[in-house]
């Protein structure tokens, strides 16, 4: 079975500052681990992803996540936070080991970020 | 290329009644999956399709049926919706190449 938690509800974070939102997972194989991104009433959007390599991963609108193996997480980060990154973030697993492609999501974590 | 496109985006019905979602993709992906997001619970996999033919149960399947049209629709019905089917339902299609997954907008569906 895979499992994702997302401990924090909503995150908050000053506009500049740096922000993370907390992601861990656990699965029986080899993780595929992904950020994605849902604005107000929209679908989700790809943010990145780690598959294998460095476990430091660089994705879209300046997010970068870091893989860590011996603590099963996978914490996404921003150096220096926007208003415009206010949204609901998922985090998501998918066993690589298994022959099922789907996706299983953590509950998602609001970040809010102020002026 | 529009992407991923859901119909209806809002719906309303009465416990008992029936409907149809739909969901086309025009990227040529060979996977399609329905999820529903409710508050505090992320996404639930409902059905899957890996491909043209086949269709694959998920998380949370009681209560709906998939039907893999052709390549490019992947449908959801709900043959006697309940209160509890009120939720929030997207779909997606995956490249294979690069396992990720693109998302339509949703279905608000609301049923009294």
């Amino acid at each position: 079975a895979q499992s994702v938690a997302q401990p924090e509800d909503q995150v908050n974070v000053a506009e500049g500052n740096p922000l993370t939102v907390k992601c861990t997972y656990s699965v029986s194989g080899n993780p595929y681990l992904f950020w994605y991104v849902q604005y107000p009433n929209r679908g989700l959007q790809f943010l990145l992803k780690y598959i294998t390599g460095d476990n430091l991963v660089k994705g879209s609108y300046g997010f970068e996540a870091e893989f860590n193996k011996s603590q099963t997480s996978f914490h996404l980060k921003k150096p220096s936070a926007l208003v415009s990154d206010s949204a609901l973030y998922f985090c998501a697993v998918r066993d690589k080991d298994m022959g099922r492609r789907a996706l299983t999501f953590g509950s998602g974590t609001r970040l809010q970020v102020q002026p | 290329n529009a992407g991923v496109t859901q119909t209806p985006k809002f719906q309303v019905l009465k416990t008992g009644q029936s409907m149809t979602l739909q969901c086309a993709q025009d990227m040529n992906h060979n996977s399609m999956y329905w999820y529903r997001q409710d508050p505090g619970m992320g996404l639930r996999l409902i059905y899957y399709s890996a491909s043209e033919g086949t269709t694959d149960k998920g998380e949370v399947p009681n209560g709906y049926n998939v039907s893999r049209l052709n390549k490019r629709e992947f449908s959801l019905r709900l043959e006697s919706a309940a209160p509890s089917q009120t939720s929030v339902y997207f779909c997606a299609s995956r490249r294979t190449s690069v396992d990720e997954q693109f998302f339509g907008p949703g279905t608000r569906l609301t049923v009294l």
